[in-house]
């Protein structure tokens, strides 16, 4: 039930396109839902977050989509470009433990020039 | 303001050795969590530490453990390593306060065990 399971595992997209990132999970006491960006060598630095009160989320060129019903979550990348090329991740907490994420499996997106 | 700050940035250890990493928040932050990053398992969380106390622990054995110092600085350590023991040991720092969901991470310790 702890589970945040992420589609697909990698993702090609051509530059200016839209990319796509989804995330579903089981644990209904999951309030938190964050997406975090990794590239080679680095950490995970967060993106963008979302709270299940609203159904969408837009900062730039990303935006998250959530669905409380389905218990689906999803990153759309507008326009991407190649420096968007990195590891995603989507993860989700709990007010009992907001700082102990479950992340999902990650996406490794390349944008192609 | 210098980011979360991880040492060493690489490590190899031995078979039932123990290792020893550390890490420095951010300047204000005083909540460290430890996460464990694997191509098989990925992200796992370790603990969570506050004001020198642990607040919360995932699914690791004892063999893993951690402190955290009144400077809010923070150690974890692995003993009797095996190899499934390899992997990144991220630290991620935040405020305990409005956002303090926000989690900043370091760049990791490469950990190897052979």
């Amino acid at each position: 039930q702890q589970q945040v399971k992420q589609s697909p595992q990698s993702l090609i997209v051509q530059k200016g396109g839209i990319s796509i990132i989804n995330c579903a999970y089981e644990n209904t006491a999951f309030d938190y839902f964050p997406w975090y960006q990794q590239f080679p060598g680095k950490g995970p630095a967060l993106l963008i977050a979302i709270r299940p009160d609203v159904s969408e989320k837009k900062e730039g060129r990303f935006t998250i989509s959530f669905n409380k019903s389905a218990k689906q979550f999803s990153l759309h990348i507008m326009d991407s470009q190649p420096g968007d090329s990195a590891t995603y991740f989507c993860a989700a907490s709990s007010d009992t433990g907001r700082r102990a994420l479950t992340f999902g499996s990650g996406t490794r997106l390349q944008v192609q020039p | 303001k210098a980011g979360v700050t991880q040492t060493p940035r690489y490590l190899i250890k031995t078979r039932g050795q123990q290792v020893t990493l550390s890490c420095s928040p951010i300047s204000g932050h005083r909540s460290v969590s430890w996460y464990q990053q694997t191509p098989g398992q990925g992200l796992q969380f370790l603990f969570e530490y506050f004001s020198e106390t642990q607040r919360n622990k995932g699914n690791f054995p004892g063999r893993f453990s951690g402190r955290q110092f009144s400077n809010s600085r923070s150690e974890m350590n692995v003993s009797t390593l095996e190899l499934g023991d390899s992997a990144l040991y991220l630290c991620a720092s935040s405020l305990d306060s409005h956002g303090g969901e926000k989690l900043f991470f370091g760049s990791g310790t490469q950990l190897s065990v052979l």
